[in-house]
């Protein structure tokens, strides 16, 4: 069976500190990879999806990055974080025809001081 | 440019009421509509989905109606319980790319 992982489950950074969250995929291959961000209350923002290796799509212009260095691996960074990058950072995969929906991971709340 | 329009924002129900959430979209490529359940803490679980050319899905008392002319679908909580209180997401998913558009989610809950 198929299984997601995201770590770690919360994370406290200063402004201006690196950001640094993994995503891994288990049970699948070249899987469709996506970041999401859910804000206290709100609904999920897409910002960035992946379709292979090296193929990132950015949705939303931001202070952040994504990379997926390997099939089943997906990283969301950033260089310098901002109060405004609080928030609930969801990794998931799906949109593939053996899992049309999304699995989502567990997430990781970052609270930016 | 909110792709997927969901209502209500918040709902409280009594216990053994029924749940309604609807939402409504524009993009005619969509040809996925899931239903995401999301407890406090945790990320989205799917609940149920269907496609466009079924108007109705049930699961146990989880129901999706769908109406393809008008651009719409709703879930159908039946004998709604405390346990099913959560955040209820819809979503829709584009056919050539596969991404989700979510609604904006729907605060539910369930009194004793």
């Amino acid at each position: 069976s198929q299984t997601i992982h995201q770590w770690p489950a919360t994370l406290v950074q200063p402004v201006g500190s690196p950001l640094s969250l993994e995503c891994t995929v288990e049970g699948t291959s070249n899987p469709n990879l996506y970041w999401y961000r859910q804000a206290a209350g709100r609904g999920l923002q897409l910002l960035f999806y992946s379709v292979g290796i090296g193929q990132i799509s950015s949705e939303v212009p931001q202070n952040l990055s994504a990379s997926r260095p390997q099939d089943r691996q997906f990283i969301l960074s950033s260089k310098k974080l901002l109060l405004s990058d609080s928030g609930f950072y969801l990794c998931a995969w799906g949109g593939h025809p053996s899992n049309y929906g999304y699995t989502f991971g567990s997430g990781t709340r970052l609270t930016v001081v | 440019q909110q792709q997927v329009k969901q209502s209500p924002q918040s709902l409280i129900v009594q216990k053994g009421g029924i749940s309604i959430i609807n939402c409504a979209y524009e993009n005619t490529a969509f040809d996925y509509f899931p239903w995401y359940q999301q407890f406090p803490g945790k990320g989205p679980a799917l609940l149920i989905a269907i496609r466009p050319d079924v108007s109705e899905k049930k699961e146990g008392r989880f129901t999706i109606s769908f109406n393809k002319s008008a651009k719409q679908f709703s879930l159908h909580i039946m004998d709604s319980q405390p346990g099913d209180s959560a955040t209820y997401f819809c979503a829709a998913s584009e056919f050539n790319t596969g991404k989700l558009i979510f609604g904006q989610g729907t605060t539910l809950q369930v009194k004793p």
